[in-house]
C-alpha cells in the first residue's frame, strides 16, 4: 500500500506479558517515529530512526520498552513486562528525513494496546 | 522545554462559520510547524505543514499561520461543514529530532 501500515491494530495482553507492535513505513521514507497516545492525553514521542544514524531513544518511559528497525525499513516496537499504564494507542509515522530539516510526517492508524 | 498549548480545547460552530484554532510553542526555535487532524479511533491525517522561513500554507478552505517570534501557529477554516468534525492537532519539530504535539482542538461542527 501507499500508506503507513501497522499491525496489529488491536492487541489485548495480560500484565506481565511481552508484546511486539510492527510498523511499515512509506516505501522511501528514511525516518520513522513512534508515538504514544494514552486515553485523553496528547501524543507522547517514544522513538524516532533516520537511515543508519543511532536512534534517538529520549522518548522511551522506561527500558522496559526498545524499538529496532531492520533495513532501514521495517520497525517493531518492543514492550517487555506489560503493564497496565502501558495501555495506550501506539502510533507510526514516516518521513523523507535529512539532518536539520523537517519533512511532512504520515502517520498508520496505530495499534490500540490494552493490558489487562 | 518546548511546550505546546492548543486553545480552545473544544469548540461547536454552526455549519458555514468561518473559525480559527490556535496554537502556541514556548521555543521559537523550531524547524517547522504541522497541523494534524484526528478522527475518533483513527491515526493522523497530515493537512499543512510550514517551515520555519515560511509565513503561511494554504490547502483548500484550510490556510495555516505561522510566527515564529511570538510561538504562535493558526488554523483558519473557512466555511466549516460537518464533515470537518474532529480533533486538530498541531505539533513542533524542534531541535534533534523530537516532535511535540499539542493536546489537541476537539471540533464539532452542527448541521
Amino acid at each position: 500500500g501507499a500508506g503507513v501500515s501497522q499491525s496489529p491494530s488491536n492487541k489485548v495482553t495480560e500484565k506481565g506479558k511481552d508484546v511486539e507492535l510492527r510498523c511499515d513505513p512509506i516505501s522511501g521514507h528514511t525516518a520513522l517515529y513512534w508515538y504514544r497516545q494514552s486515553l485523553g492525553q496528547g501524543l507522547e514521542f517514544l522513538i524516532y530512526f533516520q537511515g543508519n544514524s543511532a536512534p534517538d531513544k529520549s522518548g522511551l518511559p522506561s527500558d522496559r520498552f526498545s524499538a529496532e528497525r531492520t533495513g532501514g525499513s521495517v520497525s517493531t516496537l518492543t514492550i517487555q513486562r506489560t503493564q497496565q499504564e502501558d495501555s495506550a494507542v501506539y502510533l507510526c509515522a514516516s518521513s523523507f528525513g535529512l539532518a536539520g530539516v523537517g519533512y511532512e510526517q504520515f502517520f498508520g492508524p496505530g495499534t490500540r494496546l490494552t493490558v489487562l | 522545554k518546548q511546550e505546546v498549548t492548543q486553545i480552545p480545547a473544544a469548540l461547536s460552530v454552526p455549519e458555514g462559520e468561518n473559525l480559527v484554532l490556535n496554537c502556541s510553542f514556548t521555543d521559537s526555535a523550531i524547524y517547522n510547524l504541522q497541523w494534524f487532524r484526528q478522527d475518533p479511533g483513527k491515526g493522523l491525517t497530515s493537512l499543512l505543514l510550514i517551515q520555519s522561513s515560511q509565513r503561511e500554507q494554504t490547502s483548500g478552505r484550510l490556510n495555516a499561520s505561522l510566527d515564529k517570534s511570538s510561538g504562535r501557529s493558526t488554523l483558519y477554516i473557512a466555511a466549516s461543514q460537518p464533515g470537518d468534525s474532529a480533533t486538530y492537532l498541531c505539533a513542533v519539530r524542534a531541535g534533534g529530532f523530537k516532535t511535540i504535539f499539542g493536546a489537541g482542538t476537539r471540533l464539532f461542527v452542527k448541521a
